[in-house]
């Protein structure tokens, strides 16, 4: 089955530089890579996502890279605040079966003033 | 539009009981999934519920089930709970169609004592 590796599992960061959390997938037949928020005591909110027809996606701060042939991709937030604070989490999914999701295994991010 | 409604919030149930747990997902949407969140397996796919029918599964025993009704409401049942079913229990829901985004719940947090 798929696996999906993620790192790093803690990043601190000051506010206002960048961040950038990376993951790699196993299953060459994935083709779509949605990223999660989850903040404290609350649900996974979805932030991004990408499908593999696609390069790089961007939405104001947040940015997400995939290289298909390597198995790549990456979760850039520039300018951080305070409250991007959270545990995010990327996945990796076939056609197909877009609801079963396998999950990286987290990284807690922590942005200081 | 209402989000995706777990209940109960909170359960305490002992060693060889069972539990029912419930999912109300977006108005309109029409596939319910469910998720198991613990801190040292992470986030892991249960099971996909799409038109009454069970469409997708994870790699738990069959101690877990579930079920989805004709108004896209979802159950999933533990029977026989062992200690390591303690976990938070998500529920996603999504439209249908090819890498619809999965909109989660609040989830239920079992503890089996």
């Amino acid at each position: 089955g798929e696996n999906v590796e993620q790192h790093p599992s803690t990043l601190s960061v000051q506010e206002g530089d960048s961040a950038v959390i990376k993951c790699t997938y196993s299953d060459s037949a994935s083709n779509y890579f949605p990223w999660y928020k989850q903040e404290l005591g609350k649900r996974p909110q979805l932030i991004i996502d990408i499908r593999s027809n696609v390069g790089e996606k961007k939405d104001q701060r947040i940015a997400v890279t995939l290289n298909k042939t390597a198995k790549h991709f990456s979760l850039h937030i520039t300018e951080t605040q305070p409250e991007d604070s959270a545990v995010y989490f990327c996945a990796a999914s076939r056609t197909g079966t877009a609801s079963k999701l396998t999950f990286g295994t987290g990284t807690r991010l922590q942005v200081t003033l | 539009k209402a989000g995706v409604t777990q209940t109960p919030r909170y359960l305490i149930k002992t060693r060889g009981q069972q539990v029912t747990l419930s999912c109300s997902p977006i108005s309109g949407h029409r596939s319910v999934s469910w998720y198991q969140q613990t801190p040292g397996q992470g986030l892991q796919f249960l099971f996909e519920y799409f038109s009454e029918t069970q469409r997708n599964k994870g790699n738990f025993p069959g101690r877990f089930s579930g079920r989805q009704f004709s108004n896209s409401r979802s159950e999933m049942n533990v029977s026989t709970l062992e200690l390591g079913d303690s976990a938070l229990y998500l529920c996603a829901s999504s439209l249908v169609g090819e890498n619809s985004p999965l909109h989660f719940g609040n989830g239920t947090r079992l503890t089996v004592t």
